[in-house]
C-alpha cells in the first residue's frame, strides 16, 4: 500500500475550521483515500473517504488535489470534541479490506 | 444496531503466560480485523477473518492467532507473552464492501509484567 505524509501536530481555535494536509504522491489509480479520527481512549472512528471527487459529510469535507498526490480534511468548525489523532489512509479495493495502514497521523489540538 | 464490543477493557499478564481477547461484531458485519496499538503508534493490522476464514495478516508471529464464530464474533490468542506484547489491542467490524469502513470497538488494554 501507499505511504501517506501527515504534519505531526496542528492546533485550532473552537469554532475556526481547520484544514488538515495530507501527502501521498506514490498513490495508485486505484487507492481511495480515508480518513479515521481516534479521540483519546477510543478506537479510531470512520470520517470520510474519497476517490477523485471533493466529499462532503455530515462530519467533515475531503479536498482532493487534481493530481491526488495530495488531498485535504477540513474541519468546518472545530469543536474540542474535535481534538483527536486524525489518520490519513490509503486502501485499494480488492485484497483484506479489513487491512487498514495506519502512519502516526496529526494529532489535532483545539483551544476554547 | 449494537456497537463493537470488546472484553475485558483492561487486564494484566506476566510474562510467557497466554491471553484471549474477544470482540463481538456490529450487527450485519461479516468481517472482523484485528489491531495492535502501542504507546504513542497507530494501529497496526494483525490479521483479518470473513466469514470464519483467516484471510489477510499482517507482520505478527503465528502466537498471534484468532478465530471467528458463526455469529461473526472474534477471538485473539495471544501465547507465549511478551513485554512488547503490552498494548491497546482493537478489532474492527465491517460488511465485506471493498472500501467499506471499518467500525472499532474501544479496545483492550494488555499490559505484560
Amino acid at each position: 500500500d501507499a505511504k501517506t505524509t501527515q504534519p505531526n501536530s496542528m492546533e485550532s481555535n473552537e469554532e475556526e475550521p481547520v484544514h488538515l494536509p495530507c501527502n501521498h504522491s506514490t498513490i495508485s489509480g486505484t487507492d481511495y483515500i480515508h480518513w479515521y479520527r481516534q479521540l483519546p481512549s477510543q478506537g479510531p472512528e470512520y470520517v470520510i473517504h474519497g476517490l477523485t471527487s471533493n466529499v462532503n459529510n455530515r462530519m467533515a469535507s475531503l479536498a482532493i488535489a487534481e493530481d491526488r498526490k495530495s488531498s485535504t480534511l477540513i474541519l468546518h468548525r472545530a469543536t474540542l470534541r474535535d481534538a483527536a489523532v486524525y489518520y490519513c489512509i490509503l486502501r485499494q479495493p480488492g485484497g483484506s479490506q479489513g487491512n487498514l495502514i495506519f502512519g502516526k497521523g496529526t494529532k489535532l489540538s483545539v483551544k476554547p | 444496531e449494537t456497537g463493537v464490543t470488546q472484553s475485558p477493557t483492561h487486564l494484566i499478564k506476566t510474562r510467557g503466560q497466554q491471553v484471549t481477547l474477544r470482540c463481538s461484531s456490529q450487527s450485519g458485519h461479516n468481517t472482523v480485523s484485528w489491531y495492535q496499538q502501542a504507546l504513542g503508534q497507530g494501529p497496526q493490522f494483525i490479521f483479518q477473518y470473513y466469514r470464519e476464514e483467516e484471510n489477510g495478516r499482517g507482520n505478527f508471529p503465528p502466537r498471534f492467532s484468532g478465530l471467528q464464530f458463526p455469529n461473526y464474533s472474534s477471538e485473539l490468542n495471544v501465547n507465549a507473552l511478551e513485554l512488547d506484547d503490552s498494548a491497546l489491542y482493537l478489532c474492527a467490524s465491517s460488511s465485506g464492501v471493498a472500501t467499506g469502513e471499518l467500525f472499532f470497538g474501544e479496545g483492550s488494554r494488555l499490559t505484560v509484567l
